[in-house]
């Protein structure tokens, strides 16, 4: 069985560009969540989807981030106009059921804004 | 607020050596704490779930417990191949009502030395 996937795995990019990361689900999870962890902090929530829906998007810090899953399948995040506080390390989880915590990470994506 | 911290920051071991990694946490309504382990470069992999006070789960060489205000995960004679960041979570309800958002600790890097 395939695990949750992510590209790119490295982004570089300068303020005010955009950059869109992409997450893969482990096939058959309804569940899918966006994480960041900004160096020498702690993981944090940024939202969840059930299928295509946003369940839960309180921890998105701003509008200039937009997170999309179309079809329930894949999901994006769209970080636009890139600011140097964005840099970090964002992470992708899938679960089968939105009850347990079992949940699946993607090895990330390492964002730096310069 | 929901808070998780995790001691200590950083522990080195030699093989062989038992030791105990501590989290304490701060939530309303505990639904549930989570151990994960990250090695350098790749996503949290789940290790643990535990519910209520008195629970304990093995896997190996490590061991957690829960009390009501902290968890540990003993690990027992470890080896170098369990040389990672051991992180914890726990469980709370989201502000939507449907989304169990996770409080993740810091994290503690765990080195064990041939």
């Amino acid at each position: 069985e395939a695990g949750v996937t992510q590209f790119p795995s490295h982004s570089v990019i300068e303020k005010g560009q955009t950059v869109t990361l992409r997450c893969d689900p482990i096939s058959g999870h309804d569940n899918l969540y966006w994480y960041r962890r900004v160096m020498g902090k702690e993981i944090k929530f940024l939202l969840h989807f059930v299928k295509e829906s946003k369940q839960d998007e309180s921890g998105m810090p701003n509008n200039r981030f937009l997170a999309e899953r179309t079809g329930g399948t894949y999901s994006t995040l769209k970080v636009q106009p890139a600011e140097l506080e964005d840099s970090g390390v964002y992470f992708c989880a899938s679960s089968a059921y939105r009850t347990t915590y079992e949940q699946y990470f993607g090895p990330g994506t390492r964002l730096t804004v310069t | 607020e929901d808070q998780v911290t995790q001691s200590p920051e950083a522990l080195r071991l030699q093989e062989g050596e038992s030791s105990s990694l501590n989290c304490s946490y701060t939530v309303s309504g505990l639904r549930g704490l989570f151990w994960y382990r990250q090695d350098p470069g790749k996503g949290p992999e789940f290790l643990f779930t535990l519910y209520s006070a008195g629970e304990e789960k093995e896997k190996e060489r490590l061991k957690a417990t829960l009390t009501k205000k902290e968890s540990f995960l003993h690990i027992t004679a470890p080896k170098p191949e369990d040389s990672a960041t051991y992180l914890c979570a726990v469980q709370a309800r989201g502000t939507s009502g449907g989304s169990y958002i996770p409080t993740f600790g810091r994290g503690t890097s765990l080195i064990v030395h041939p």
